[in-house]
């Protein structure tokens, strides 16, 4: 139980479909961060928000959109998106942006696009 | 941009031995990270490192942060099964940057 629960676990959506990836975390952490694990490459970062407000979108596509409604809960919304954005998205937190506390990571959602 | 070679790739070996891998980089980070991450499960910390020359265990893992901050390896000792996982070290240049991830170290280990 790392504190960073992610739903759904797994999803498989057509490239037409609208569907969201949800991540709640339950640390008391002020910023929030959406990444993408795809077979043999780093981890990279998609989206970083911090109290609430997005501060860092690392050009990402717009059909991945990011919603954090509170400090607690990061949104990832996905529509027409393509078979090549099938990869695990990993949900991370931290205590904020400026000190040195590390991230905290869910345990992903694993999208298959058709 | 800032890159984070991890080496190696993968690693079976066979339980009892000790293993060690490391992250080179060619900027300096001030901040180094070890997680593992099981399979169908995220990424969990394993140590942080803060300060150069710094050496920090947890358990049987060992890690250092490297003296010129360019570098930092783990070594986990006496090898059991459940280490099975992807390695993953991690660097932040100053507190408020990313962190730039390695590419991840696999370890297998044959009981």
């Amino acid at each position: 139980e790392t504190g960073v629960t992610q739903t759904p676990r797994h999803l498989v959506m057509g490239m037409t479909n609208k569907k969201s990836l949800k991540c709640e975390q339950h640390l008391g952490h002020n910023a929030m961060y959406w990444y993408k694990q795809s077979a043999k490459k780093p981890l990279e970062l998609m989206f970083v928000y911090s109290l609430e407000e997005r501060v860092e979108n690392n050009s990402v596509p717009s059909r991945f959109s990011p919603e954090c409604p509170n400090s607690s809960h990061l949104f990832l919304h996905l529509h027409t998106l393509q078979p090549e954005d099938s990869a695990l998205y990993l949900c991370a937190s931290s205590q904020d942006r400026q000190g040195n506390q590390p991230q905290h990571f869910g345990d992903g959602t694993r999208l298959s696009i058709l | 941009g800032q890159q984070l070679n991890q080496s190696p790739q993968s690693m079976f070996i066979q339980e009892g031995e000790d293993v060690s891998m490391n992250c080179t980089s060619s900027s300096i980070f001030n901040t180094w990270l070890w997680y593992k991450q099981d399979p169908g499960e995220g990424p969990v910390l394993l140590i942080a490192l803060y300060k150069a020359g710094e050496l920090t265990s947890n358990g049987r893992l060992t890690a250092q942060f490297g003296i010129t901050r360019k570098d930092s390896f783990l070594n986990i000792s006496a090898s059991i099964p459940s280490d099975v996982g992807i390695y993953f070290c991690a660097g932040q240049r100053n507190a408020g940057n990313m962190l730039t991830f390695g590419g991840g170290t696999r370890l297998m280990v044959k009981p």
